[in-house]
């Protein structure tokens, strides 16, 4: 089946350090999501973009879409160790989503 | 509200035998669908329904089977285990479509283990 690729699939900061994950797809999207999966727990969704060139805000988070609704990043200013887990986008198709690999981030106190 | 919920969550068949996973949501949402979660793969999409009555294959449905007789409940169906179905598999719930407005809430999931 398809996979989307998430870059990077690794990542450790350091404490107070940002933190930003990719999504790329080669379709043009309706819509992406993005969850977050504690270790050992379920993903929790986390927000959806629709619109091109779409930026949101939650805390510390920022969301973008991109302009041509093929890419989207999460990025986190001044991690704490609560960020600690894997960040997965959804690609939204008309009924299904098509997860990404994810972005699995350690934070070091 | 219990949300999604999902027995057994750990599961241990050896090859050939058959088990069904349950999946139930009180949230009244129409779309529901199940994913496994291998390492390194993310989530995988088996089977989904868009409501009673109506299924329809995912990315990787061979060897499973599913059926949708009412709105809260889910069922996915291994016909004969394989130790290629190793995996986590979770369940999820949503409003609608995929092209709407459409947070999905994901059941605790089931480990299983096939020998």
């Amino acid at each position: 089946g398809q996979q989307v690729m998430q870059i990077p699939q690794y990542q450790h900061v350091q404490e107070g350090e940002d933190f930003t994950t990719y999504c790329n797809s080669s379709t043009t999207l309706s819509n992406i999501q993005w969850y977050k999966q504690r270790p050992g727990g379920h993903p929790v969704f986390l927000i959806q973009l629709v619109k091109s060139g779409e930026v949101k805000k939650q805390k510390r988070l920022t969301f973008q879409f991109g302009e041509a609704k093929k890419n989207s990043s999460l990025h986190i200013t001044a991690t704490q160790t609560t960020d600690v887990g894997t960040y997965f986008c959804a690609l939204g198709g008309t009924y299904k989503y098509i997860f990404g690999t994810g972005t699995r981030l350690k934070v070091l106190a | 509200n219990a949300g999604v919920t999902q027995t057994p969550k750990f599961q241990v068949l050896k090859t050939g035998q058959s088990m069904t996973l349950q999946c139930a949501q009180d949230m009244n949402h129409e779309y529901m669908s199940w994913y496994r979660q291998d390492p390194g793969m993310g989530l995988r999409l088996i089977h989904y329904s868009v409501g009673a009555g109506i299924t329809d294959q995912g990315e990787v449905p061979n060897g499973y089977n599913v059926s949708r007789s009412t709105t809260e409940d889910f069922p996915l169906r291994l016909l004969s285990a394989a130790p290629s179905q190793t995996s986590v598999y979770f369940c999820a719930s949503s409003w609608g479509l995929a092209g709407d407005y459409n947070e999905q809430f994901f059941g605790p999931g089931t480990r299983l283990t096939v020998l």
